[in-house]
């Protein structure tokens, strides 16, 4: 099983909604990462998890929150998020930190 | 600060000539080097990677060519096939770092 899944495909919510992005992976892959992608821009790093710690948080606001629950899965919490947080959110996940990431399909977000 | 760029964000080709896609990078540190295919509405998929101590890495139809001294690597298709036409990535990587940058993109147009 080479994929990577992510729930759900679209979301739409209002500024002062919570809401979750899920992100599953069955390859055994000890690092997972969320990225943020804009129209016509290429995919933003955001988080990176290894072996379920996170070890990279590329100054992103606390109105995303990341969880890694196991080394299979990995959420992104939302909270009071802005409409220009709006894209594409994009999670994959490698073996280590020295070979191809696999991407899931996305979830395009759209914030009111 | 654009870490790695690709100059052409639109390229057509013939079916059946070559594509050639390039990617530009300016931290010396990268040491590994990816390159991406995305269609709309779908997650990067990976197509072929290529690491500091090679310059040129082939699989199949691609190949990924490597100049350190200039910075800069590209990316080869042939034959071109209209099923080729997405957007390309590159991306780069200091190995080990789990940062993985993106550059900006360039969308293939392969014509029947």
């Amino acid at each position: 099983d080479t994929e990577v899944t992510q729930t759900p495909k679209h979301l739409v919510m209002g500024m002062t909604n919570k809401k979750s992005l899920k992100c599953e992976q069955h390859m055994g892959h000890r690092a997972m990462y969320w990225y943020k992608q804009k129209a016509k821009k290429p995919p933003e790093l955001m988080f990176v998890y290894s072996y379920e710690k996170l070890s990279i948080n590329e100054s992103v606001p606390s109105r995303f929150s990341p969880e890694c629950p196991n080394s299979s899965l990995l959420n992104l919490h939302l909270h009071a998020l802005q409409p220009e947080d709006s894209a594409l959110y994009l999670c994959a996940s490698s073996n280590t930190g020295l070979d191809e990431q696999f991407f899931g399909p996305g979830t395009r977000l759209t914030v009111l | 600060d654009q870490q790695v760029k690709q100059n052409s964000p639109s390229l057509s080709v013939q079916e059946g000539r070559i594509s050639i896609l390039n990617c530009d990078y300016t931290n010396s540190m990268f040491d590994y080097f990816l390159w991406y295919k995305k269609y709309p509405a779908e997650g990067p998929t990976f197509l072929i990677s290529i690491s500091s101590i090679k310059d040129k890495n082939e699989d199949g139809r691609f190949t990924v060519f490597l100049n350190k001294s200039a910075k800069h690597l590209s990316l080869h298709i042939v034959p071109s096939q209209p099923g080729d036409s997405a957007v390309y990535f590159c991306a780069a990587s200091a190995r080990g770092t789990y940062k993985y940058i993106f550059g900006t993109g360039t969308r293939l147009k392969v014509l029947a």
